[in-house]
């Protein structure tokens, strides 16, 4: 069974510092990953997605994330971090079953605090 | 504009009494998706479809039922209602297509729901 961990439950950062959000899988196949966010009283918004090849994945807003095979992991970052990115960030992995079914399992989300 | 409505947006039942929460996408996406929200569980996939008349269970199934007549909605049922089905339910809905795994899912704005 698929599974994804999201060992922080807050990430407090200054303004204009890098940051990091963590996320650790585990898949059967190859992993599909993903990272949303979500900010207060709104649904989730997509940030950006693993595509087999590319280690260093860049998304919107300025983040990107790092894709580590050997520790199955998928580490959200950002160079320089703004009060507005102040959210509660989810990664996600998405299976293919057989028959070509889908399912997708999504981390327990951590939330990010920018302190200015 | 691109979207996934989801509605009613709050409600507020008793025990026992049928409801149905309605979702519908305009941007011909093919999968689509239910998944409740709660503190410290993250996301959770509670039915998924494939098409139209596919349909598969999540992880959490239990007490909710769904249908897929046509394409672009996606009802949630749920035919007695308990008080641990309080929670933020989302609907969201992604492209099939030939590389449909790298495809991310597009949310609904959720719907909080409270059984008494």
């Amino acid at each position: 069974a698929q599974s994804v961990a999201q060992p922080e439950d807050q990430v407090n950062v200054a303004e204009g510092n890098p940051l990091t959000v963590k996320c650790t899988y585990s898949v059967s196949g190859n992993p599909y990953l993903f990272w949303y966010v979500q900010y207060p009283n709104r649904g989730l918004q997509f940030l950006l997605k693993y595509i087999t090849g590319d280690n260093l994945v860049k998304g919107s807003y300025g983040f990107e994330a790092e894709f580590n095979k050997s520790q199955t992991s998928f580490h959200l970052k950002k160079p320089s971090a703004l009060v507005s990115d102040s959210a509660l960030y989810f990664c996600a992995v998405r299976d293919m079953r057989s028959g070509g079914y889908q399912k997708v399992t999504f981390g327990t989300g951590t939330k990010l605090q920018v302190i200015p | 504009e691109a979207q996934v409505t989801q509605n009613p947006r709050y409600l507020i039942t008793v025990t026992g009494k049928k409801l149905t929460v309605t979702c519908s996408q305009n941007m011909n996406h093919e999968y689509m998706s239910w998944y409740r929200q709660d503190p410290g569980l993250g996301l959770r996939q509670i039915y998924y479809s494939m098409n139209v008349e596919v349909t598969d269970k999540g992880d959490v199934p239990e007490g909710y039922k769904v249908s897929r007549k046509e394409k672009r909605n996606f009802p949630l049922i749920l035919e007695s209602p308990s008080p641990n089905q309080t929670s933020l339910y989302f609907c969201a809905s992604s492209p099939q297509g030939t590389d449909w795994v790298y495809n991310e899912q597009f949310f609904g704005p959720g719907t909080r729901l409270t059984v008494l």
